[in-house]
């Protein structure tokens, strides 16, 4: 079966500083995504990034950006100039191929983002 | 656009009394849809998803039940609530395999909030 481990529960980064958020994964498929999801305040679940494991090259969006590490079974999540807005639960997530698209989720970093 | 329902946003239920939540997709036709529970300070883990009208596929043994009587609609449902089944309660749904790029996220609704008294 899938994991996904957090191993950050909180993690706190000053506004306009970077940040990066872990995530490793258990898996013995070949062909699978990655997702990083934001969950604020109010609840909803937030697509940040997603990232194809057949690809090399890191997805990137705006500010945030990932580092895909398929052989060590990593994908950490960049956030740069952090801003009072970033601050939310993000949750990293996996999925095989085929499968009805499920997600695996981790079970969360909690950011905060100081003055 | 696609857009996901979900409701009601908050629900109060004594221990015992039956559970309805409804979800609903606009915009989109056969959608994977899913049904997650999120307890306090954890992850999300998954509780049903499904593939089509009258095909539910549950993750977990479980005192809930699901159902899909069209297609884009999908109902989380329990006959006697339990203290244990207290939690946030997301519905999602994406592009069906085959239908379209196969990196497609998972698209969630608001959420539900339930409290088991």
């Amino acid at each position: 079966a899938q994991t996904v481990t957090q191993s950050q529960p909180e993690m706190s980064v000053q506004e306009a500083e970077t940040v990066t958020l872990s995530c490793t994964y258990d898996t013995s498929e070949s062909d699978y995504y990655l997702f990083w999801y934001k969950q604020p305040p109010s609840r909803q679940m937030i697509l940040v990034i997603r990232q194809e494991a057949y690809k090399q090259q890191n997805a990137t969006e705006n500010r945030f950006s990932v580092n895909f590490q398929k052989a060590a079974k990593s994908f950490s999540l960049k956030i740069s100039d952090s801003q009072l807005g970033d601050a939310a639960m993000y949750f990293c997530a996996y999925r095989r191929t085929g499968t009805a698209s499920k997600l695996t989720f981790g079970t969360g970093t909690r950011l905060q983002v100081t003055l | 656009s696609q857009t996901i329902h979900q409701w009601p946003a908050t629900l109060v239920q004594p221990v015992g009394s039956p559970l309805s939540l409804e979800c609903t997709v606009e915009g989109t036709s056969n959608p994977n849809l899913y049904w997650y529970r999120q307890a306090a300070g954890r992850g999300l883990q998954l509780l049903f998803y499904s593939v089509g009208i009258g095909q539910i596929s549950s993750e977990v043994p479980q005192n809930l039940s699901a159902s899909r009587p069209q297609d884009r609609q999908f109902i989380l449902s329990s006959k006697k609530l339990l203290l244990s089944d207290s939690g946030f309660y997301l519905c999602a749904w994406s592009v069906r395999q085959g239908k379209g790029p196969s990196n497609q996220p998972q698209h969630f609704g608001d959420g539900t909030r339930l409290s088991i008294l």
